[in-house]
């Protein structure tokens, strides 16, 4: 079974500065994908950033980027120029091609922006 | 584009009765629609994954009796909660995939059910 592991349940950064939140993951598959969504306080779950396994390159939203390292099953969300819109429960989750029905995803990882 | 809709967003009832929940792709076609709980400051479970048309899928441990699915068109999927009970009271999430156009799930805003 694939599994998702977020091992920061919590994360502080100052606003403006940047985050790293860390996402590791556990499967056999070779063809995957890989998202961050955002679930600010309304709940409403956001894609922040999706990253597809056989692409070497590191995906990029605009302040948000990912380090994915796929030998070490590791996929880290990046946060730059921290704003305080950017406070929420961030999930890292992950799909495999072979059958989309399953979205698994990790704990989640509570980022606090400090003004 | 890709809008999913969920309602009631909030809904209290008392213990023995049913409750059901909505979840509409706005603009597009769902294959698949899912439905997740969520346990306050926790994660997302999967709880069952529903095809158009078919019997859903339910994981492990969910039971298919108290939680029924229903997805009877591309648009919408229901979940209703039969015989609620206070332990049943929770964030329930849906979403929905455009399998084999695009990966990623759309969710819905999500429902806090109480029950008392």
């Amino acid at each position: 079974a694939q599994t998702v592991t977020q091992s920061q349940p919590e994360m502080s950064v100052q606003e403006a500065e940047t985050v790293t939140l860390s996402c590791t993951y556990d499967t056999s598959e070779s063809d995957y994908y890989l998202f961050w969504y955002k679930q600010p306080p309304s709940r409403q779950m956001i894609l922040v950033i999706r990253q597809e396994a056989y692409k070497q390159q590191n995906a990029t939203e605009n302040r948000f980027s990912v380090n994915f390292q796929k030998a070490a099953k590791s996929f880290s969300l990046k946060i730059s120029d921290s704003q305080l819109g950017d406070a929420a429960m961030y999930f890292c989750a992950y799909i495999t091609t072979h059958n989309n029905n399953d979205m698994r995803f990790g704990a989640g990882t509570r980022l606090t922006v400090k003004p | 584009g890709a809008v999913v809709s969920q309602h009631p967003s909030w809904v209290i009832c008392k213990s023995g009765t049913s409750v059901k929940i909505e979840c509409r792709s706005l603009d597009f076609q769902a294959t698949t629609m899912f439905w997740y709980r969520q346990f306050p400051k926790q994660s997302l479970m999967l709880m069952a994954t529903s095809n158009e048309g078919s019997k859903a899928t339910y994981e492990q441990g969910v039971e298919k009796d108290k939680f029924l699915i229903n997805h009877a068109s591309l648009t919408l999927s229901t979940l209703t909660v039969t015989s609620a009970h206070p332990e049943d009271s929770s964030f329930y999430i849906c979403s929905a995939s455009l399998r084999g156009v695009r990966v990623e799930a759309f969710f819905g805003q999500g429902t806090r059910l109480t029950v008392v």
